[in-house]
């Protein structure tokens, strides 16, 4: 089975741009969660989504959103991009049923905001 | 919300040593997992564990649910093993995959 996908690796953006981020998870999977990583505020939970329906968000402003698509393939939106947004993105899947198995990560997208 | 705390925040071994990584958390909880992170971000699954033992390899996890804590076992380390080792728990109570992630701990092993 191939693993969790993320595109882009990496992004440099300026501030006040948006940005989309996109994840495919694993074959079979209908839940997808993003993550985002910075030093000073370690791993945090964005949102999830699971059957195209946000199923729990994190405390995000709104400038953060995301969808799914009915091959629950998922993307994340950050528009008017501000420099504490540089993080490294993750996303992570899972069949999202019972909270009891286990959750793959992707290798992530770096983003930069300069 | 559930407070994950892995212990030691740090730790540096030589190359061969053994060593023990601690999480504690303050809830119940359904799902813990054991990550490790490589040098290029990516979170590789080390184990699924909320209850019990498991080895694989080198690698052996414990978890004691009703003392709320669970431990990483690393033996006879290798250089490779270096890194940061996240501990992560979900308590499914709402329906939801939000998975609470410690600050994990950064292990560098010497050659």
């Amino acid at each position: 089975k191939a693993g969790v996908t993320q595109t882009p690796r990496y992004l440099i953006k300026t501030r006040g741009q948006q940005v989309t981020l996109s994840c495919s998870p694993i074959s079979g999977h209908r839940s997808v969660s993003w993550y985002q990583q910075t030093p000073g505020q370690g791993l945090q939970f964005l949102f999830e989504y699971f059957s195209e329906t946000q199923r729990n968000k994190g405390n995000f402003p709104g400038r953060f959103s995301g969808r799914q698509f009915s091959n629950s393939r998922s993307e994340m939106n950050v528009s008017t991009l501000e420099l504490g947004d540089s993080a490294l993105y993750l996303c992570a899947s899972s069949s999202g049923t019972s909270g009891t198995d286990t959750q793959y990560f992707g290798p992530g997208t770096r983003l930069t905001v300069l | 919300g559930i407070q994950v705390e892995q212990s030691p925040p740090d730790l540096i071994l030589q190359e061969g040593a053994n060593s023990t990584l601690r999480c504690n958390f303050s809830d119940s909880v359904n799902n813990l997992q054991w990550f490790h992170q490589n040098p290029w971000g990516q979170l590789i699954n080390l184990f699924y564990i909320p209850s019990g033992t498991k080895q694989n390899g080198r690698l052996s996890a414990t978890t004691v649910a009703t003392e709320r804590y669970s431990l990483l076992y690393i033996s006879s380390s290798q250089t490779t093993d270096s890194g940061v080792y996240f501990c992560a728990v979900l308590n499914y109570g709402g329906a939801t995959n939000k998975l609470i992630f410690g600050t994990g701990t950064l292990l560098a092993v010497q050659p």
